[in-house]
């Protein structure tokens, strides 16, 4: 098992830039989420899917950022255009099924000079 | 108002001694709760969950749970300089989501 998988590590872009985060979770789990991790508001949920449909994006702060799941085994989350305040890491976890444990990929950092 | 509040240190304990962290939540209606460990530049990793009154013990790790007083703790015992991370607390948050809160960092000093 593979475990979550994340792409890119780490991103450095300028203001305005279009940022693109990838995701493919563990084979079989069920449910999907996108995190933001900072150290003034610690781990914020984003949104999150189930069977590969949005539940709940109330955490996605502003239009400027929206996610895909176009099939079980992939995500992303877009940011367009990026701003500075944007800089976090970005978590992607998943879990087998509801209420159980989320099991987390390694992270993006994101830094948006 | 937050779901989960933790005290965010940092904790600093000597190495072989007990570790107590504690975890408050808001929702009388969490049946389950979850610690995760985040060492510096990582991700978050599930070391315990506990769903019953009591205690629940894991080799080193002990959670404690109280309904009725809305707390849940982690006990580390002999504590080794490894177990220096930020510990996380997470109550559910609807049908499917964890609500996480801020951490506490713990520094255990050989």
């Amino acid at each position: 098992d593979a475990g979550v998988i994340q792409s890119p590590r780490h991103e450095v872009t300028e203001m305005g830039q279009e940022v693109t985060l990838r995701c493919k979770p563990i084979s079989g789990h069920n449910s999907l989420f996108w995190y933001r991790q900072t150290m003034m508001r610690g781990l914020e949920l984003l949104i999150y899917f189930n069977n590969n449909v949005p539940i709940d994006d109330s955490g996605m702060p502003e239009d400027r950022f929206s996610a895909k799941m176009p099939n079980a085994s992939f995500s992303t989350l877009k940011i367009q255009p990026s701003e500075p305040r944007d800089s976090a890491v970005y978590f992607c976890a998943s879990s087998p099924r509801q209420g159980s444990p989320l099991h987390f990929g390694n992270g993006t950092r994101l830094t948006v000079t | 108002q937050k779901e989960v509040e933790q005290n965010s240190g940092p904790l600093s304990v000597p190495e072989g001694a007990i570790a107590s962290l504690n975890c408050t939540y808001s929702d009388r209606g969490s049946q389950s709760f979850f610690w995760y460990r985040q060492y510096s530049g990582k991700s978050p990793e599930l070391i315990m969950f506990i769903y019953s009154n009591g205690d629940k013990e894991d080799g080193r790790f002990t959670a404690q749970l109280n309904k009725a007083s809305q707390y849940v703790s982690l006990l580390i015992r002999d504590s080794q300089p490894s177990d220096s991370a930020t510990y996380l607390c997470a109550a559910p948050e609807g049908a499917n989501n964890l609500f996480f809160g801020t951490g506490t960092r713990l520094t255990v000093i050989p």
